[in-house]
């Protein structure tokens, strides 16, 4: 049962420029979410995408946008970076409905450098 | 605002019992997580508790919740080598699909 995959593993962009990161939720899940975690830090919650909309989103600048396609897969992209835009992100998974607690499983993540 | 507080560093000796101390803001919280993060890898369900719950006991882990203080402690019994790594609180509101996070704490185990 393969787990969260996420791609590519390393990115090394510069300023300015834009960012396509992609994930594969586990088999079975249909909710994807999207986190930050810069060096020292927690992860931060960006969006998450249901039914290939953006069901909820944090505190994060129209830069960031996000895509859900029919097959359940996600993508994050970011326009114009900035060097505050390195960080580790995160993509977990869900499945909505399966109670109380829809557990997020998360994905190794992809280090996106920003120089 | 919904705020996560953990103390950042915690050393321990090999087989004496970790714990791991968390406070938090948000009054709504439902759901009370520990994260696991070992270098180079992804976030890891340790376990959760319902905010209706006071103790909850998953073999070596123990998570304790006083609901009155916001205060959240994971104790890990029999520390282990493998057990070095960057432990998270986290919690989520009644309904709510985003996870707020500590920043971690880092257990180092003594020899």
């Amino acid at each position: 049962d393969a787990g969260v995959t996420q791609s590519p593993t390393h990115l090394i962009k510069t300023r300015g420029q834009q960012v396509t990161l992609r994930c594969s939720p586990k088999s079975g899940h249909d909710t994807v979410s999207w986190y930050q975690q810069a060096l020292g830090q927690g992860p931060q919650f960006i969006f998450q995408y249901y039914e290939e909309e953006e069901r909820q989103r944090g505190n994060f600048p129209d830069r960031f946008s996000g895509h859900q396609f029919p097959n359940y897969s996600s993508e994050l992209n970011v326009n114009a970076l900035l060097l505050g835009d390195s960080a580790l992100y995160l993509c977990a998974s869900s499945l909505v409905g399966t109670g109380d607690l829809d557990t997020q499983y998360f994905g190794p993540g992809t280090r996106l450098t920003v120089l | 605002g919904e705020d996560v507080e953990q103390s950042l560093f915690l050393s321990v000796r090999e087989g004496d019992s970790s714990v791991i101390n968390c406070t938090y803001t948000d009054s709504s919280s439902t759901y009370l997580y520990w994260y696991k993060q070992e270098p180079g890898a992804g976030l890891q369900l340790l376990t959760y508790i319902f905010s209706n719950m006071d103790m909850k006991q998953d073999q070596r882990l123990t998570v304790l919740l006083n609901k009155k203080d916001k205060h959240l402690s994971l104790r890990i019994a029999d520390t282990q080598t493998g057990d070095s790594a960057i432990y998270f609180c986290a919690e989520t509101g009644f309904r709510d699909d985003k996870i707020i996070f500590g920043k971690g704490t880092r257990l180092h185990i003594l020899p």
